[in-house]
């Protein structure tokens, strides 16, 4: 069965620090991979998805970045953060948009 | 006009009461749709598909107009386990592949 890991948890980090969410999905190939935010009482937000591996596409223009070094990996990263940086952040798979999408459990950011 | 819209609410009903949310999305070439349930600081999991000719499942009835453009979600005799934000979600052709779309949510509220 397919499975989803999303790490860390929660998190708590100084403004100008670095980050690095990891995502990773198991028992399926060649998913999309999406990454989101959502703000405290907020919708999703769609922050970058990927059809392949090296192939990403941003849907927001911000100081975040994403990366997909594997076929079943994919990373979110910042260099520097900022205070608005701070949210909910979803990893998902879909195999190809005709299935159902499937989160892992989010990262609570908190930037101070 | 936003790809997925969906009425933020709240909807605040008593426990027993029916209750419908719409959800409207732009892409006349969509393929898939769902609904989608998010409890608060959860990741959303999928509440159930939406197929053209109508589906039930106990409580809960989907609804797909492709004429219109729309999508239904029909529950009936609500439960206070009911209360949480339901997102409609779009599957359409981008970048070569199909992408899921997810409207910002509905939230309920189902009061004792």
């Amino acid at each position: 069965s397919q499975t989803i890991h999303q790490w860390p948890a929660t998190l708590v980090q100084p403004v100008g620090s670095p980050l690095s969410l990891e995502c990773t999905v198991e028992g399926t190939s060649n998913p999309n991979l999406y990454w989101y935010r959502q703000a405290a009482g907020r919708g999703l937000q769609l922050l970058f998805y990927s059809v392949g591996i090296g192939q990403i596409s941003s849907e927001v223009p911000q100081n975040l970045s994403a990366s997909r070094p594997q076929d079943r990996q994919f990373i979110l990263s910042s260099k520097k953060l900022l205070l608005s940086d701070s949210g909910f952040y979803l990893c998902a798979w879909d195999y190809r948009g005709n299935t159902e999408a499937f989160f892992g459990q989010g990262t609570r950011l908190t930037v101070v | 006009r936003k790809e997925v819209e969906q009425d933020p609410g709240p909807f605040n009903v008593p426990e027993g009461a029916t209750v419908a949310f719409n959800c409207t999305y732009s892409n006349s070439a969509s393929q898939s749709f769902f609904w989608y349930r998010q409890d608060c600081r959860k990741e959303p999991k999928l509440l159930m598909s939406v197929y053209s000719s109508g589906n039930e499942d106990g409580r809960f009835t989907a609804q797909l107009n492709r004429a219109s453009q729309y999508i239904s979600l029909l529950i009936r005799d609500s439960k206070l386990s009911d209360s949480a934000t339901y997102l409609c979600v779009v599957s359409s052709r981008g970048a070569g592949s199909y992408q899921l779309t997810f409207g910002k949510g509905t939230k309920l509220s189902v009061i004792p």
